[in-house]
């Protein structure tokens, strides 16, 4: 099978501008989790999507959103971009995650994002 | 915050010595999960224990839990320079679904 894939893997906005990044997860994975990684605050939870739901969300201003699609492909975008947005942000995907959570969780590559 | 907590930060052994590395939590699991990333790329899953676990092997990898200390060790044995990477460990917290907390990494360098 293959693996999680981010698009894009390198991407350079300015200040105010917004960004939307692309995860495809392994084929029958249907939970899609997001993650913050910085050298300042490490890696960090930014939310979960089952089914095309919000299941899991961490403490990120609002800015910060996502949505997942019928085919489990996810999308997280950032409005108003500033500064610290600049992160590599990855993303996992898993079967179905949930309550009593047993699941091994398989990150992509990651997009770097520069944030000038 | 939930965040775990890995000694050492940083370590450096010579290649063939065997690496140890210690993480903590503060609240209770469902389990507990080690990641090893190369030069900020993604995240490689290395192996997961759930919390009625005590010890699990994979390869050259032995992972120890004690849930009473809020613990885990990782095991490197015969270290290899492609060892050389940040390992992390995550946890999944009970009623957290899916929501990995991570430590700040360990910082692992093997001398060819």
């Amino acid at each position: 099978k293959a693996g999680v894939t981010q698009t894009p893997r390198y991407l350079i906005k300015t200040r105010g501008q917004q960004v939307t990044l692309s995860c495809s997860p392994i084929s029958g994975h249907r939970s899609v989790s997001w993650y913050q990684q910085t050298p300042g605050q490490g890696l960090q939870f930014l939310f979960e999507y089952f089914s095309e739901t919000q299941r899991n969300k961490g403490n990120f201003p609002g800015r910060f959103s996502g949505r997942q699609f019928s085919n489990s492909r996810s999308e997280m975008n950032v409005s108003t971009l500033e500064l610290g947005d600049s992160a590599l942000y990855l993303c996992a995907s898993s079967l179905s995650g949930g309550e009593g959570y047993q699941e091994t969780q398989y990150f992509g590559p990651g997009t770097r994002l520069l944030v000038l | 915050s939930q965040q775990g907590e890995e000694d050492p930060q940083a370590l450096s052994i010579q290649e063939g010595e065997n690496a140890t590395m210690n993480c903590s939590y503060k609240t209770s699991i469902n389990n507990l999960q080690w990641y090893r990333q190369n030069s900020g790329r993604g995240l490689v899953h290395l192996i997961l224990i759930r919390s009625n676990e005590r010890e699990k092997h994979s390869g050259r990898l032995r992972v120890t839990l004690d849930t009473s200390k809020k613990s885990s060790s990782l095991l490197i044995t015969a270290s290899r320079a492609a060892d050389t990477a940040s390992y992390f460990c995550a946890t999944i917290h009970t009623g957290a679904n899916s929501k990995l907390t991570f430590g700040k990494g360990i910082t692992l360098s093997v001398r060819p």
